[in-house]
């Protein structure tokens, strides 16, 4: 079996400062962790993968995550947001051939 | 590269009828999935396809909800009869394979207004 939660429905952050996104999971099997995002009218896409190599994984857009297994934690961070960047974020979970599991997602919210 | 394509991006029906969503999906990818996503959650995978073959349908509600992928490229997925809980996006992805070391492709989705 296997979950995510994803801690925070929406996220505010002003233009410039950092952000951070947390994710939790659960799995019976050594997981792979992916984080999606979603734009208003546009498909989900991948933003960076992890799959059991380096636990600091960098992503497009500047955005990184870091797996920590003794925490069962894949928290998302950007060091600086933009305006861009706002849309709704997706943490998801999946072993082998088995089914991608996806959480509930966080909206990111960017003011000026 | 051309990336997934669906139809329509739109559809308000009323209950009890039906509906078809199609997807076309990336050239060359024999993996296709149809994912549901209500609003407030996330997508849930309602099938899966290996070519012209049915990987994983056990989350799909097979009394209302059925899919095909005939030639092993394009998709229908069709409704009949609909329910209000219905309502969500629909999206289809695609991958080369079914393995998780290959990225799945999504679509823009359908978004189904059932009333």
């Amino acid at each position: 079996a296997q979950s995510v939660t994803q801690l925070d429905s929406h996220v505010s952050v002003s233009e410039g400062t950092p952000v951070l996104l947390r994710c939790n999971y659960s799995s019976s099997y050594s997981p792979s962790l992916f984080w999606y995002v979603q734009h208003p009218n546009k498909g989900l896409q991948l933003l960076l993968k992890y799959t059991s190599a380096a636990t600091l994984v960098k992503g497009i857009n500047g955005f990184e995550a870091e797996f920590k297994k003794s925490e069962t934690s894949f928290h998302l961070t950007k060091p600086s947001a933009h305006m861009s960047d706002a849309a709704e974020y997706f943490c998801v979970v999946t072993s082998g051939y088995s089914t991608l599991t996806f959480g509930k997602g966080t909206m990111l919210l960017v003011s000026p | 590269e051309a990336g997934v394509a669906q139809s329509p991006r739109y559809k308000i029906i009323e209950k009890r009828q039906s509906v078809a969503f199609w997807c076309n999906p990336i050239s060359g990818h024999a993996t296709l999935y149809w994912y549901q996503q209500i609003l407030g959650q996330g997508p849930k995978l309602l099938i899966q396809f290996q070519n012209n073959g049915v990987v994983d349908d056990s989350q799909l509600p097979k009394d209302r909800f059925s899919a095909e992928r005939l030639k092993g490229v394009d998709s229908t997925l069709k409704i009949q009869p609909a329910k209000l809980e219905d309502s969500a996006v629909y999206l289809c992805a695609s991958s080369f394979g079914a393995s998780v070391s290959y990225e799945q492709y999504f679509g823009p989705g359908t978004r189904l207004t059932v009333t």
